[in-house]
């Protein structure tokens, strides 16, 4: 079935660097990637679509400047928490469709600690 | 945009009996609703859909159904067992469009 790769599964960072997580669909095309955000015992909430080739779309009160987007080919989308607080830590979990009808992979997440 | 609201948040039953979870959605142009299954720590794993051409799915213990007059659908578990025991998500998404989740259903099997 369809893969979704993300790495790293775990990183601890400090408090004003930057991190950047990799989402990648292994076995097939993905022109459409969705970045989550989960906090402990809470649901999934999009922070943004990302779309091969052009800009991200961000989810109301997601910061744009802050969580950065990139999506440049068919298999890889990152995400990159710049100037990391501590608030940002977070499970951080992106997903693809994989090409079935409305069929969505999901990755394996990100826990991002920043201290 | 849409919302989907679930309920109950937690449930706690006797191995062997069934957990119902409920949801429901404001848009009605949704079209797909998945039902997720989430252990801590771990990715949301997809344990059973519906489009909305579909009034009824089952899948051997799993069953679901959706009412799109009402905008509600149901995740429905029998003889439940200890490992059936974690975080369950309903969802609800237009075409291939972004999935919105309802809150998540603590489901915890007794012994």
């Amino acid at each position: 079935g369809a893969v979704v790769s993300q790495h790293p599964s775990r990183v601890i960072c400090k408090s004003g660097t930057s991190v950047k997580i990799e989402c990648r669909s292994l076995d097939f095309q993905a022109t459409t990637m969705f970045w989550y955000r989960q906090f402990p015992k809470q649901s999934l909430m999009l922070m943004a679509t990302s779309n091969e080739g052009s800009k991200a779309t961000y989810e109301q009160g997601v910061e744009k400047d802050k969580f950065l987007i990139n999506h440049a080919s068919l298999t890889l989308s990152t995400l990159t928490v710049t100037s990391a607080h501590p608030e940002d830590s977070s499970f951080y979990i992106c997903s693809a469709r994989d090409g079935s009808s409305y069929g969505y992979t999901f990755g394996s997440g990100t826990r991002l600690t920043v201290v | 945009g849409e919302n989907v609201e679930q309920h109950p948040s937690t449930l706690s039953v006797q191995e062997g009996d069934s957990a119902v979870i409920k949801c429901t959605y404001s848009d009605s142009a949704s079209n797909y609703f998945p039902w997720y299954k989430q252990e801590l720590g771990k990715r949301p794993q997809l344990i059973i859909d519906i489009r909305s051409n579909v009034g009824e799915k089952k899948d051997q213990r799993i069953a679901v159904t959706l009412n799109k007059t009402a905008k509600h659908f149901s995740l429905h578990i029998t003889e439940t067992q200890p490992e059936d025991s974690a975080v369950y998500f309903c969802a609800a998404s237009i075409e291939d469009y972004k999935l919105s989740f309802g809150a998540g259903t603590t489901v915890t099997v007794r012994a």
